[in-house]
């Protein structure tokens, strides 16, 4: 069981610009939960798909939008890309409720 | 959601037993408490969940006393690879049918010496 998988796991991007980041979920789970984690902070939750359907979103503008496939695999967008952006973006899959959900490694986006 | 205080760092040596204390005065009736454990530049790791009373699994123990309002992560014997930053979490896994996200404070940044 590979787990969850994150790609790119590093990325560089120029502000302005737009960026997509990619999560398979693990074997079996069928919701996807995105989250930002900025230096020296714990994770902020994004939001959470499920039955390719955004479910719940916390806290962040338009410019975050997200997708999920018929293979439960899932991709996060960023438009208008801002400085303030840079952060490791984590993707976690889970099943029936978040009583456990399963991080991958995430992808690190730097905006120079 | 409750609100959750945890200290900002602790150190211990290895073979110590550890204990991580998390107050949550404001904890709901169908709210669990989860830990996560997370290594620099990876995701989260889940280490456990619990309600009430005391839970135990394989790499930790979770107390949680009658009036919920904290709970105490121990960790036996740590090693240096325990070195980590650990959540403590508050909330009902299930509202909204599961999709609230999780919420995750600062954490405990747990520095392990030999």
């Amino acid at each position: 069981d590979a787990g969850v998988t994150q790609s790119p796991t590093h990325l560089i991007k120029t502000r302005g610009q737009q960026v997509t980041l990619r999560c398979s979920p693990k074997s079996g789970h069928d919701t996807v939960s995105w989250y930002q984690q900025a230096l020296g902070q714990g994770p902020q939750f994004i939001f959470q798909y499920y039955e390719e359907e955004e479910r719940q979103r916390g806290n962040f503008p338009d410019r975050f939008s997200g997708h999920q496939f018929p293979n439960y695999s899932s991709e996060l967008n960023v438009n208008a890309l801002l400085l303030g952006d840079s952060a490791l973006y984590l993707c976690a899959s889970s099943s029936g409720g978040v009583a456990e959900a399963f991080f991958g490694q995430g992808t690190r986006l730097t905006v120079v | 959601l409750a609100k959750t205080t945890q200290p900002i760092s602790m150190d211990s040596y290895e073979g110590q037993e550890v204990n991580i204390t998390c107050s949550h005065n404001n904890i709901a009736t169908n709210d669990y408490i989860t830990w996560y454990q997370q290594f620099p530049s990876q995701g989260p790791r889940f280490i456990i969940q619990g309600y009430k009373t005391k839970v135990t699994n394989e790499v930790a123990s979770l107390f949680i006393p009658a009036d919920r309002k904290s709970s105490t992560l121990s960790l036996p014997r740590v090693s240096l690879s325990d070195t980590a930053v650990y959540y403590c979490l508050v909330g009902d896994p299930y509202s909204g049918g599961g999709a609230d996200g999780l919420t995750f404070g600062k954490g405990t940044h747990l520095i392990i010496q030999p």
